[in-house]
């Protein structure tokens, strides 16, 4: 029950695309295609933008997107705008009716 | 309108214990998987436990097991974390969040209640 590894930190000028990695093991990102994203303003709750990998929820923009490769997830988000700038947090199943997150990664919109 | 509000959160001293509730509204309650995610300040999110629907299957996060106790009442409506031989390392803001299954997320949340350990 390790957290998965995220960047502490990203950075993007208005309108470019950064991409957040979220790295865990086989017993989890590895695992399952069960991974999600959650985006937190500050003093705000955590808000799911994208589950299963890749889908994204109705009412996330199409700049939100999520992909997988091995024990690697991705975050996307393109065409930064300055209200993207927030925490993000990977969150893998893990079996067994357990959940791991991710240590989190700043956002900053330059 | 959908809503989860927590209670019970404060100040305690180290090897002390503390019951957190979450009274749900606005969705069948008896019908989801409930869990409790915590965020210790300035840092990341930590999912805590899971409970079923009907209280027969609960899960821990290593750190908490033999300390934490993850339990519900349908009737009320409410989930609740009962938190022995607290550590300073516990101090965080506590959510309750709803799983959907089909998602495989935590879709609604509370806005949380702080516990600090501290003498």
């Amino acid at each position: 029950q390790s957290a998965l590894t995220q960047p502490a930190s990203v950075s993007g000028s208005p309108g470019q695309s950064i991409t957040i990695s979220c790295t865990g093991t086989s017993s989890d990102v590895g695992g399952y295609n069960y991974v999600s994203w959650y985006q937190q303003h500050p003093g705000k709750v955590p808000k799911f933008m994208i589950y299963d990998v890749s889908k994204r929820p109705s009412g996330v923009s199409n700049r939100f997107s999520g992909s997988k490769s091995g024990i690697t997830a991705s975050l996307t988000i393109s065409g930064l705008q300055a209200e993207d700038e927030a925490d993000y947090y990977c969150c893998s199943y893990a079996g067994n009716s357990t959940f791991v997150f991710g240590g989190g990664t700043k956002l900053t919109v330059l | 309108e959908v809503q989860l509000v927590e209670s019970g959160g404060g100040l305690v001293q180290p090897g002390g214990s503390l019951r957190l509730s979450c009274e749900v509204s606005g969705f069948t309650f008896s019908r989801y998987w409930m869990s409790w995610v915590r965020q210790a300040p300035g840092k990341g999110l930590e999912w805590v436990a899971n409970i079923k629907q009907d209280g027969s299957e609960k899960y821990h996060v290593d750190s908490v097991k033999g300390r934490f106790t993850i339990s519900r009442d349908n009737a009320k409506n409410s989930l609740y974390l009962q938190m022995n031989s607290l550590r300073a390392e516990d101090t965080a803001v506590y959510y309750c969040a709803r799983v959907n299954w089909g998602y495989h997320v935590f879709d609604i949340w509370g806005q949380g209640t702080m516990v600090t350990v501290s003498s």
